[in-house]
Formats: C-alpha cells, sequence, structure tokens
C-alpha cells in the first residue's frame, strides 16, 4: 500500500485554515496516524484511527476519512504548528508505510 | 514520563556493522510492542522494524530485509538494531519508538545518527 500527500508544501498565514490530504493505493479502513514533525526534532503522534485525538494535542488539529482518502485539517494555524506533516498506515501486521510529508511553512 | 534514549549511532565504512541501542524508561517496557523508524538526512519518514511484545515476532522493511535484526531485552528495559553489510542508503537518523498497538508511535527518542561512508 503507498501512500501519497498533497500538497509537497504550503504557505500559510497564522489563523488560516489549512488541510492536508493523504491518499492510499488500496481501501485501508481507518487506519490512518499523522504526526507532526519540526526540524531536528522527533516526530509528534497527532492523530490515531484516521480521527483520533492523541492526548494533550490541542483541538485545533482534526482528522477525517476512511478508506482512501484522509484529510488532517489545521482549523486556526499557530506559530507552532508550522512544521512537516506525515500521514501513516497503521496495521495488525507491520508495514507502517509513511506518506512523503507535508510541509507548512509561514507566508 | 516516557523516555526512550538511543545510542551506538556514527560514522561506518560500506559493509560495516553497528548495534543500536534504545533504553526506555517511564513505563512497562515489556509490554509493549517497539519499533526503529529512520530518516535520512532531508528526507522523509521510513519505518524499519518492529518487535512483539515478549520479542517472539519481528518484522522488517524490505530494504534492510537480512542485514538488520531487531531484538529486545525486557530485563534491561532496552531495545537493540543489529546492522550488518551497511549501505550509504542506510545513512540516516534512527530513531526507536514505542508502539501504542496498530504502529500509532506514542512516544519517540531523539535519535542516533548513523554515517556510511569510506
Amino acid at each position: 500500500i503507498q501512500l501519497t500527500q498533497s500538497p509537497s508544501s504550503l504557505s500559510a498565514s497564522v489563523g488560516d485554515r489549512v488541510t492536508i490530504t493523504c491518499r492510499a493505493s488500496q481501501g485501508i479502513s481507518t487506519y490512518l496516524a499523522w504526526y507532526q514533525q519540526k526540524p531536528g526534532k522527533a516526530p509528534k503522534l497527532l492523530i490515531y484511527d484516521a480521527s483520533t485525538l492523541q492526548s494533550g494535542v490541542p483541538s485545533r488539529f482534526s482528522g477525517s476519512g476512511s478508506g482512501t482518502d484522509f484529510t488532517l485539517t489545521i482549523s486556526s494555524l499557530q506559530p507552532e504548528d508550522f512544521a512537516t506533516y506525515y500521514c501513516q498506515h497503521l496495521n495488525i501486521y507491520p508495514r507502517f508505510t509513511f506518506g512523503p510529508g507535508t510541509k507548512v511553512d509561514i507566508k | 514520563e516516557v523516555q526512550l534514549l538511543e545510542s551506538g549511532g556514527g560514522l561506518v565504512q560500506p559493509g560495516g556493522s553497528l548495534r543500536l541501542s534504545c533504553a526506555a524508561s517511564g513505563f512497562t517496557f515489556k509490554k509493549y510492542a517497539m519499533s526503529w523508524v529512520r530518516q535520512a538526512p532531508g528526507k522523509g519518514l521510513e519505518w524499519v522494524s518492529a518487535v512483539s511484545v515478549s520479542g517472539d515476532s519481528t518484522y522488517y522493511a524490505d530494504s534492510v530485509r537480512g542485514r538488520f535484526t531487531i531484538s529486545r531485552d525486557d530485563s534491561r528495559n532496552t531495545l537493540y538494531l543489529q546492522l550488518n553489510s551497511l549501505r550509504a542508503a542506510d545513512s540516516a537518523v534512527y530513531y526507536c519508538a514505542k508502539d501504542q498497538g496498530y504502529g500509532d508511535f506514542t512516544d519517540w527518542g531523539q535519535g542516533t545518527l548513523v554515517t556510511v561512508s569510506s
């Protein structure tokens, strides 16, 4: 199963609503997670099971989708949200594919 | 507080070997599956290997199968990755990660850099 993300990068301003899309090459139910990674840091889990917010993650982050099409939405972009975002296929049989990433930077 | 501390990275020649370690604390290590994920400089994330609770089952990405070996020592709360027959393409920061259940990695170490070069 391959994951693609769009766009590969975007420029946005503080306060903007941002949507990132992840598409799977075949249906994966809701077995999808989203991570945020800042330069020089380890990734941080934001959402799992496509739409469940990880504990401690701000509510401006949300996820949706099932099957092949998924979205990560940041309702009001904050300065600390400028980062690269990755989707990941979850599974009970480990082939934990990551998407190529979407870089969000300041407009 | 969960802590994962990787060590063992460094510069190695092509064809060489390294052993990475990940010391875990702040949680009951033996109750969780664990993985290694790597990131080449300026590139995205690549899952490398996973080990089940108890260590009975191990899994590998196609790119490393037959060359890397994952293991765990629950008495030492430590995860390992033996890297053999290293190639330039294996150069990356290697992270260990705690698996929440389905490969969703709730906690990550700070990473250890492996550089394969002559």
